[in-house]
């Protein structure tokens, strides 16, 4: 099975600041996808961003971008602009040709006023 | 549009009783369905996918299973309850080559 790996437990970020949320993956695949979720204190989880491995170009998202390292197995997400509705668990995922979904064991983000 | 339903939204179970949890979806066919598992505080732990009925993948062996008798419903199952089969268990549904949508949850506490 694909890893997703999450090297950061907890993150904060005074309000207003920008905050890069950290991601590595293990894969041989070539085709795949790769995506960011967010998981407020409601425990719904809601899509933040989705990203093509075969798009070299990052996605973007209004305040959501990715930086996507295919050769690193790298998917990093950054939050320009933080708000204080952006405070939740952030889980990347990786989706593989075989529709196998993977989650990474989260980042908690902490907005500070 | 695309709507899933996990039901139900809380459970308390005893050690050694059965358990029964339905996902179904509306809106659309012949979706891929998932079963997660979240420990509190800590990740989303795959258990099963299916992409088709009757066709169930097992990630991890346990004390659990999973069947899709109709196109748009799965159902996780157990013969008997472990204490540590307590946890927030999540059930999602995709189209090929997208992202997956989830339900709301179920919360399952085995005393």
């Amino acid at each position: 099975a694909q890893t997703v790996t999450q090297s950061q437990p907890e993150m904060s970020v005074q309000e207003a600041e920008t905050v890069t949320l950290s991601c590595t993956y293990d894969t041989s695949e070539s085709d795949y996808y790769l995506f960011w979720y967010k998981q407020p204190p409601s425990r719904q989880m809601i899509l933040v961003i989705r990203q093509e491995a075969y798009k070299q170009q990052n996605a973007t998202e209004n305040r959501f971008s990715v930086n996507f390292q295919k050769a690193a197995k790298s998917f990093s997400l950054k939050i320009s602009d933080s708000q204080l509705g952006d405070a939740a668990m952030y889980f990347c995922a990786y989706r593989s040709a075989g529709n196998q979904f993977y989650f990474g064991t989260g980042t908690s983000l902490t907005v500070i006023p | 549009s695309q709507t899933i339903h996990q039901w139900p939204a809380t459970l308390v179970q005893p050690v050694g009783s059965p358990l029964s949890l339905e996902c179904t979806v509306e809106g659309t066919s012949n979706p891929n369905l998932y079963w997660y598992r979240q420990a509190a505080g800590r990740g989303l732990q795959l258990l099963f996918y299916s992409v088709g009925i009757g066709q169930i993948s097992s990630e991890v062996p346990q004390n659990l299973s999973a069947s899709r008798p109709q196109d748009r419903q799965f159902i996780l199952s157990s013969k008997k309850l472990l204490l540590s089969d307590s946890g927030f268990y999540l059930c999602a549904w995709t189209i090929p080559f997208g992202e997956a949508f989830f339900g709301q949850g179920t919360r399952l506490t085995v005393v």
